[in-house]
């Protein structure tokens, strides 16, 4: 099994950004999918999921800004990243599976003027 | 300030016995099924204990975890070098109707 993140970037504060967590071996519409960061010096903090029957749930911190949503043909999960804070500067992990057992390697975003 | 509390570090020599406590509420841990990672430094975590009580294929039986009430422990026995880790409990809560991860305690092996 394997989780690849992608489309980590240095943005400026108010700007957009898409995450993408491609899986090779593991079918992201048959599994509960998230999306967990962790802040520089900071401890992991869960950012969204989808789960298998397609209905999202979002942390307080990134309601109305964040949007997790899935690609079954292509097997890929994205989280769309808008009104982007100084805050939400963190490494993204893809984590899936029934428990969350799967881990990508993580993705830097970073938002910075 | 986590909705679970987890001490920020713990410490042992190796060959003892360390064991890192997680508190929770009814509407998470009092509810739900507990998981705990390892986290190393440049890496990703890894799923440590499932369902309370489960160790994953590969999982050394070192590694054991409970859970009682609102509240649940990791313990590591035997502790050797390698497992000097951040860990992370983490559950679902039903009233925030989202996964909440304990703030994290940093192991030191002496």
């Amino acid at each position: 099994v394997q989780l690849v993140e992608s489309g980590g970037d240095l943005i400026q504060p108010g700007g957009s950004l898409r995450l993408s967590c491609a899986a090779s071996e593991f079918i992201v519409g048959n599994n509960n999918m998230s999306w967990v960061r962790q802040a520089p010096g900071r401890g992991l903090e869960w950012v969204s999921v989808i789960h298998v029957d397609g209905t999202t749930d979002l942390a307080d911190s990134v309601r109305g800004r964040l949007t997790i949503f899935r690609d079954t043909s292509k097997n890929t999960v994205y989280l769309q990243m808008n009104s982007l804070r100084a805050e939400d500067t963190a490494i993204y992990y893809c984590v899936g599976g029934v428990p969350p057992i799967h881990w990508g390697q993580g993705t830097l975003v970073t938002v910075s003027s | 300030q986590s909705v679970l509390t987890q001490p920020p570090s713990a410490s042992g020599t190796p060959g003892q016995r360390v064991t890192i406590s997680c508190s929770g509420s009814t509407s998470n841990i009092g509810r739900n099924i507990v998981n705990w990672y390892q986290h190393l430094p440049g890496t990703a975590p890894k799923l440590l204990m499932y369902y309370n009580n489960q160790r994953p294929f590969g999982v050394p039986d070192r590694f054991s975890a409970s859970k009682s009430g609102t509240s649940a422990s990791l313990a590591i026995s035997g502790l050797q070098s390698e497992d000097e880790a951040d860990y992370y409990c983490a559950v679902w809560d039903d009233n925030l109707h989202g996964l909440v991860f304990g703030g994290g305690t940093k192991l030191t092996v002496l």
